[in-house]
């Protein structure tokens, strides 16, 4: 099957600038997250959709970050404005209820 | 609440050593507890598996233990590999979310 898609793979921009995020889930997964992995440090979740609903958000930055899964499906994560300290490895992440993860490639983003 | 700690990095080891990587973990509840890795420009891979206590994942050489008493759930592989180089990452689920540790970095050198 195909794998999780994300894009772009790389992006560079400068602090106060927006920048977006793509993720393709896997077909028929249902869950889809969004992790931030900082050099370094492990992935932590950003938020969490169950189909085209917000299970977890408790993590995600409101006053800057934002995130949609219009139709259940494909999934945008927005910064704006971008800090530093926003650099990272963006992951994008799917599963069917109660299987395993399949993550995404990542985009690995610089704010410069 | 619940959480995971792994061995900081970098290991380094030579080609046929035995490896240990060691995770403990907090939780509530029954959690399962999984190893991923990460090599190179890739993204996360589930590497193996333990749903409940005393149960064994293994997968590709590696092996872990499910282990209640000690809250722990150490990654072994008894001859690493060249192409074993990668980031490990220990992660636990109660349920619907997932827990990662903060990975611990392997170079396998010929």
């Amino acid at each position: 099957e195909a794998g999780v898609a994300q894009s772009p793979r790389y992006k560079i921009i400068e602090k106060r600038q927006s920048v977006a995020f793509w993720c393709n889930p896997i077909s028929g997964h249902a869950t889809l997250y969004w992790y931030q992995q900082i050099l370094g440090q492990g992935p932590k979740l950003l938020i969490q959709f169950q189909n085209n609903g917000v299970v977890d958000d408790s993590q995600l930055p409101k006053d800057r970050f934002s995130a949609e899964r219009l139709k259940g499906v494909d999934s945008t994560l927005k910064i704006q404005p971008a800090k530093l300290e926003d650099s990272a490895v963006y992951l994008c992440a799917s599963r069917r209820v109660n299987e395993k993860l399949f993550f995404g490639s990542g985009t690995q983003l610089s704010v410069l | 609440g619940n959480s995971v700690t792994q061995m900081e990095g970098p290991v380094t080891l030579s080609e046929e050593a035995f490896l240990t990587i060691n995770c403990t973990y907090t939780a509530t509840g029954y959690p399962s507890l999984f190893w991923y890795v990460q090599y190179p420009g890739e993204g996360l891979q589930l590497l193996l598996k333990a749903t409940k206590a005393d149960d064994k994942g293994s997968n590709k050489g590696f092996e872990a233990t499910y282990r209640k008493e000690t809250t722990s759930f150490h990654l072994e592989k008894g001859s690493v590999q060249v192409s074993d180089s990668a980031v490990y990452f220990c992660a636990l689920t109660p349920g619907n979310q997932f827990y990662f540790g903060t990975g611990t970095s392997l170079t396998v050198i010929p």
